[in-house]
């Protein structure tokens, strides 16, 4: 089956560091998977981060990128310097165009320090 | 837009006893999604309407568990006789305009 793995939490940096969440995805049963990044702030619902459809491309938001990979099938969350903000869980997932059936990894905690 | 409702947000059950989670999608979305969130599994898909109608439900339990979506507004998952492996965070989701939408889940907790 599909399958989706991510750097194993949790993962603390300083403010203005950088950061990267790898992801590695495994897709049988999708030919051409959609890849997402979704956070979860503390206190809030899961909300898409960003969103990529087509391989090569990057996807941006809120000073996060990530390049969908199909190489490597990989799809990597970077952030060049990172705010207390973005204490979250991040989650790493794939899904197919037609159905938005999502599967996801475990999650990485990020703490940011002040 | 008060985005996907679920209710409760906690819910507390005796082992045997049956749970109903209910979910309210985003207004005018078609497909609406049920996922389980547990320490163990992760975040797991259970099943999937689409203008109503079930579409895939390869992940439901094939026990006990049972999903319904009478109308447009309303989704409800319901786990007859309840038991301890059940307690989890279930997370509604909603689709529309091309990206799917999460509730804030209803903690289930089985004692």
């Amino acid at each position: 089956g599909d399958s989706v793995t991510q750097t194993e939490g949790p993962v603390t940096v300083s403010e203005s560091e950088s950061l990267i969440i790898n992801c590695t995805y495994s897709a049988t049963s999708i030919a051409y998977p959609n890849l997402f990044w979704y956070v979860r702030y503390p206190g809030e619902g899961l909300q898409l981060l960003l969103k990529v459809i087509t391989a090569g491309q990057k996807g941006s938001s809120r000073g996060f990128e990530a390049t969908y990979n199909k190489e490597t099938t990989s799809f990597h969350l970077q952030k060049a310097s990172v705010q207390e903000s973005d204490s979250a869980v991040y989650y790493c997932a794939l899904g197919a165009t037609n159905t938005g059936k999502l599967t996801f990894g475990d999650g990485t905690v990020l703490t940011v320090k002040p | 837009n008060a985005g996907v409702i679920q209710t409760p947000r906690h819910k507390v059950t005796g082992k045997g006893q049956e749970a109903t989670l209910w979910c309210e999608p985003i207004s005018g979305h078609s497909a609406v999604f049920w996922y389980r969130q547990t320490i163990v599994q992760g975040l797991e898909f259970l099943t999937y309407f689409r203008n109503q109608a079930p579409i895939d439900d390869s992940g439901m339990p094939k026990e006990r568990f049972s999903a319904q979506m009478p109308n447009q507004s309303h989704s409800t998952l319901k786990i007859q006789s309840t038991q301890p492996q059940d307690s989890a965070v279930y997370l509604c989701a909603s689709k529309g305009q091309g990206k799917v939408f999460f509730g804030k889940g209803t903690r289930l907790t089985v004692v």
